[in-house]
């Protein structure tokens, strides 16, 4: 079953940029993962899925400030221009013979 | 518009049991893989279940296999989940979501999410 390591929090200043980090189990380096927001009191939200050569598939409506790329393990989530509605919680996703496993999620705090 | 809503959640004795159900509309429900997902209060997302497009296929996270039944209803465009045994550990929000791959012989992640309904269990 994959892991999927995630940093428990992430803070940058308003009109900056984060980038989020979720790393798979080494004998899972290649699975696709996806890329879910949460804010506040809200449902999780599904943002985009990528891939391990950093190819990335946006929800329509995500705005263009949330772009993925991937290096080895590594899968990232940037956040350009930092907006106040982008205060929430990220969680990275992958599955494994029709199971499936999140990461325990990045807080992003927008100061 | 693609749209899941959760009912049945609510109080329970541990001990007991609960039927969740997940209300699809906007999309062609019997072409779908479809899951449960809960986050227990302050917590992170936990995977629980899902069924294959024609209930042939189910499974579970670990920690309630045995106790937790997934089933759906492709003429209602409804999705079930039926708790037996709850135990405190079971307290949540209950997310029914939608696997994206439409058509798709196995399960993909999750594009859809409803707004979820809240299990609590505690005497």
């Amino acid at each position: 079953q994959p892991v999927l390591t995630q940093s428990s929090s992430a803070s940058a200043s308003l009109g900056s940029s984060v980038k989020l980090t979720c790393t798979l189990s080494s004998e899972h380096s290649s699975y696709i993962i996806a890329w879910h927001q949460q804010q506040p009191g809200r449902a999780p939200r599904y943002l985009m899925n990528l891939e391990g050569s950093g190819d990335y598939n946006k929800r329509s409506g995500v705005p263009d400030r949330f772009s993925g790329s991937s290096s080895g393990a590594d899968r990232y989530l940037t956040i350009s221009n930092l907006q106040s509605e982008d205060e929430a919680d990220y969680y990275c996703e992958t599955w494994d013979s029709n199971t499936h496993v999140f990461g325990t999620g990045t807080k992003v705090t927008v100061l | 518009e693609v749209q899941l809503v959760e009912s049945g959640g609510g109080l329970v004795q541990p001990g007991g049991s609960l039927r969740l159900s997940c209300a699809a509309s906007g999309f062609t429900f019997s072409n779908y893989w479809l899951d449960w997902v809960r986050q227990a209060p302050g917590k992170g997302l936990e995977w629980v279940a899902n069924i294959k497009q024609d209930g042939v296929e189910e499974y579970y996270v670990d920690s309630v296999k045995g106790r937790f039944t997934i089933s759906r209803d492709n003429a209602k465009n409804s999705l079930y989940l039926q708790m037996n045994n709850l135990r405190a550990e079971d307290t949540g929000v209950y997310y029914c979501a939608r696997s994206s791959a439409e058509y798709s012989s196995s399960s993909e992640f999750s594009d859809y999410w409803g707004q979820g309904t809240l299990v609590t269990v505690s005497s």
